[in-house]
């Protein structure tokens, strides 16, 4: 198997844009959960997905930030009018069922100046 | 609510084991797990175990879970310059999300 990917993997956007992230998880894996982790400490979950269908969302997630997966394949991860305080990298793990081992990507380092 | 701890630094010398301890609160969690991250990376799993387990060995990986304690280590023996990380310990929540610590900074020196 491949691993997850993520893309990009750095993203420097000025305050007040919007910036999109992207996970593909690794093949035939039908969970798919996404992380924050900013500096010094330990990833955050934010939400996650069985197939296509978005099961739980943490009090992180603001109603700036909006996650989809269409077709119950790759995921894209989307924040809406940034802010200093989203700086951070953005984790994304997958696997292949629930209870199974999470398996992350190298994730996407988001700076907004 | 759920959280889990751990000691933030550890110095080891190369060659000798170093063991990392972790706590955590959620006595429903079912699975715990280790992870190592090193810099600009994203994390890498090394090892879990189950909750009504007490030990589990991978190699130079020795994992002991103290339920009643809400206690978990990690041992990794032999020591190399190449284990320098942050190492990551992590509670299943149910059979779902997972609650990581801060992470553990690994330093061995010759």
């Amino acid at each position: 198997d491949t691993g997850v990917s993520q893309d990009p993997r750095h993203k420097i956007t000025k305050r007040g844009q919007n910036v999109t992230f992207r996970c593909d998880p690794i093949s035939e894996h039908n969970r798919l959960y996404w992380y924050r982790q900013t500096l010094g400490q330990g990833p955050e979950f934010l939400t996650y997905f069985q197939n296509e269908a978005q099961l739980e969302k943490s009090r992180l997630l603001s109603d700036r930030f909006s996650a989809e997966r269409p077709k119950g394949s790759f995921s894209t991860l989307e924040i809406q009018r940034t802010e200093q305080g989203d700086s951070a990298m953005y984790l994304c793990a997958s696997s292949r069922k629930a209870g199974d081992e999470q398996y992350f990507g190298p994730g996407t380092r988001l700076t907004v100046t | 609510g759920e959280d889990v701890e751990q000691s933030l630094f550890l110095s080891v010398r190369e060659g000798d084991s170093s063991v990392i301890n972790c706590t955590y609160t959620d006595s429903s969690s079912t699975y715990l797990y280790w992870y190592k991250q090193e810099p600009g990376a994203g994390l890498q799993l090394l090892t879990y175990i189950f909750s009504n387990m007490d030990m589990k060995q991978d190699q130079r990986l020795t994992v002991l879970l103290n339920k009643k304690d809400k206690h978990l280590s990690l041992r990794i023996a032999d020591t190399q310059t190449g284990d320098s990380a942050i190492y990551f310990c992590a509670s299943a929540v149910g059979y779902n999300k997972l609650i990581f610590g801060a992470g553990t900074r690994l330093a061995v020196h010759p």
